[in-house]
Formats: C-alpha cells, structure tokens, sequence
C-alpha cells in the first residue's frame, strides 16, 4: 500500500548526542514536511522539501537539520543544539507546491531525553 | 492562512450524524478547506477538502456555505472509532509550506 512510514516509533536521545528520524513515502510525492508536535498544543513547521537536494527552513529550525538526496527520503537530524527535543515528530508529504491536494502524514516519531 | 473558529469539544452518540462546524469569516477567494482529524498518539488523518461546491467521500461530507465563510464537516453514522480531535484549515493550493493546526474541536462518540 501507498503511504508515509516513519522509524522509529519510539526513540531516545541522551544528551549531547544527535539522532537522526526517517521519513520515507512511495506516494511518488514530490513535497515533504517535518512538523513538531508538543502536548496539547498544534503542529509547528521544523523544515519543508519541495523538490530533491533543496529544502527549506519551516518555523522552529534551530538544532534541526534536514537532507533530501532521494524524492522518497527525508530524514531529519535532532542535533545536540535542539535544547528541548522531547516532542512528537511528524512527516508529511504532498503533491507539491501549486497543488491543492492535501499532505499526508506518517504515524510519527516520539522523542524522548534520557 | 485565514483563521479558523471551531468549539473545542462536542459528544455524538454512536450511530447518529456528527455535525462539526468551522468559522472562517477571513476566508480569500483561492483558499480551500481542509478537514484532518488525529486520533490520540497517531498522526493527523486527512478526511476531506474543498473550495465552493459541497464535497463527499467515503470518509464524510463537507458542506459550504455560499458565502464560504463557514463550513460543516459531516460524519453520517459515527462510531467509536470516530473518537478524535478534528482540525478545519483553510490555505492557499499554491503554499508551499505549513498546514496552521488550531485548537480543533475534541469529538466524543459515546455507546
């Protein structure tokens, strides 16, 4: 089946060390997004790809890295500069700019501080 | 992105029509509706877009009004499962950026 598969489920992080979330779609999209989600509060924009090797800074970039060397892969890096990561992750990608088709979104990382 | 008013928590009971409204009096001429619900834990689901015309699929039904600046999202036989906070957003096609998550309204479906 079509669809955003994010690993892992469950991840954490000591401090100082980096981790890097995946992302992958076979939906043949060329947008992706990584989105942060804290407790009770909505989604927050870290990084958006619009079409392979470019991407762009979302809202709350600092500590976050991001590469896209394939159209189905977006992984994203939590360096030891993001002082408050423990966060819900969100991937989701679409049809592209331009279009009015709607994101889809993966199941989600949940990063937690050792 | 045009705001978007929604109350924060409605019950339903299982079986019946869910009616769940959104407000949004700021709408611009291109911007679509999107519906997307998230059920705890999970990553927001799409349910359904549209621009004027009243939509439907097999998830539910959107329903405009004419002015656009207010819309209702219709789940016709909620079940338990169906239990989610739902997001209403409004947004330009050519964006290329974030989808804005309000508040969402928090819906019940009780047995």
């Amino acid at each position: 089946d079509g669809g955003i598969t994010q690993s892992p489920k469950y991840l954490f992080r000591k401090e100082g060390q980096n981790v890097t979330l995946s992302c992958e779609q076979n939906l043949n999209h060329d947008a992706m997004y990584w989105y942060r989600q804290d407790p009770g509060q909505g989604l927050r924009l870290i990084y958006y790809s619009q079409i392979v090797n470019d991407f762009q800074k979302g809202d709350i970039a600092e500590g976050y890295s991001v590469s896209r060397e394939k159209k189905e892969s977006f992984p994203l890096t939590v360096t030891s500069a993001q002082k408050n990561p423990t966060a819900f992750y969100l991937c989701a990608s679409s049809l592209g700019q331009g279009s009015y088709q709607p994101q889809h979104f993966g199941d989600g990382t949940r990063l937690s501080i050792l | 992105d045009a705001k978007t008013t929604q109350p924060p928590s409605m019950d339903c009971a299982e079986g019946r029509a869910a009616n769940l409204p959104c407000n949004h009096s700021t709408i611009s001429g291109n911007e679509y509706v999107y519906w997307y619900r998230q059920i705890h834990s999970q990553g927001p689901q799409y349910i359904i877009h549209g621009l004027k015309n009243n939509e439907t699929n097999e998830m539910a039904s959107l329903i405009i009004t004419e002015d656009r600046k207010s819309s209702t999202l219709i789940l016709p036989h909620a079940t338990l499962r169906d239990t989610a906070v739902y997001y209403c957003i409004v947004r330009y096609p050519n964006q290329g950026g974030k989808l804005i998550f309000g508040q969402g309204t928090e819906l019940s479906v009780k047995p």
